[in-house]
């Protein structure tokens, strides 16, 4: 069954304003996390991804947090643009041969 | 440029009539993956190849076939479509599972 999953379907933000997106997952055996960026038509696209030894990584106006005490995966998008308006994915992979996928949260900001 | 690429991009097809969607990476990636995409059921794992002649099941593989001779090439096989499997397909390469995977444009197929 599924077990990665996101708090919210649609997140509504400002241009400007900084994202939040939620994953939980409730494998504790689960080391290595990742977020997708799928735009309309197209597959997805890596954003950034996270080991399970490590509580936070920093990218290019992202940053994902990893609370392995609560299961709870975030992505923070910080001065949200237009063009981040997509659907955002988390996957998680429980230390085996696969990656396992949430159901997504469409992220849209309105100028 | 690095890329995995699909073929066909668009499908429509009967029930029964055996088809098959290519893939095809250039980045010598060893792990390779099929997902369907079904809309508000996320992105689900169809199956994946860790290396050449090497396969194993997703979660939903009931229905389709792979195969992996070579590295490049993962080829996504419906002996039988059925309308049930009308989907938007993803293939997807990677350097290993726990890597960044890279995404083809996707195969959006409808079995009528």
């Amino acid at each position: 069954g599924e077990s990665v999953g996101l708090h919210l379907p649609t997140l509504s933000v400002q241009e400007g304003d900084n994202s939040i997106i939620n994953c939980a997952y409730s494998n504790s055996a689960s080391d290595y996390f990742i977020w997708y960026k799928q735009e309309s038509g197209k597959g997805p696209q890596f954003i950034i991804d996270i080991r399970s030894n490590m509580d936070k990584r920093q990218g290019q106006r992202v940053t994902v947090l990893l609370n392995k005490t609560v299961k709870h995966l975030s992505l923070q998008i910080a001065a949200t643009q237009p063009g981040d308006s997509a659907v955002y994915f988390c996957a998680e992979n429980r230390g085996g041969t696969a990656l396992i996928f949430g159901k997504g949260t469409t992220l849209s900001v309105s100028s | 440029e690095a890329q995995v690429t699909q073929n066909p991009r668009y499908l429509i097809t009967v029930t029964g009539k055996k088809l098959t969607v290519t893939c095809s990476q250039n980045m010598n990636h060893e792990y390779m993956s099929w997902y369907r995409q079904d809309p508000g059921l996320g992105l689900r794992q169809i199956y994946y190849s860790m290396n050449v002649e090497v396969t194993d099941k997703g979660d939903v593989p009931e229905g389709y076939k792979v195969s992996r001779k070579e590295k490049r090439n993962f080829p996504l096989i419906l002996e039988s479509p059925s309308p049930n499997q009308t989907s938007l397909y993803f293939c997807a390469s990677s350097l290993g599972v726990t890597n960044e995977q890279f995404f083809g444009p996707g195969t959006r197929l409808t079995v009528l």
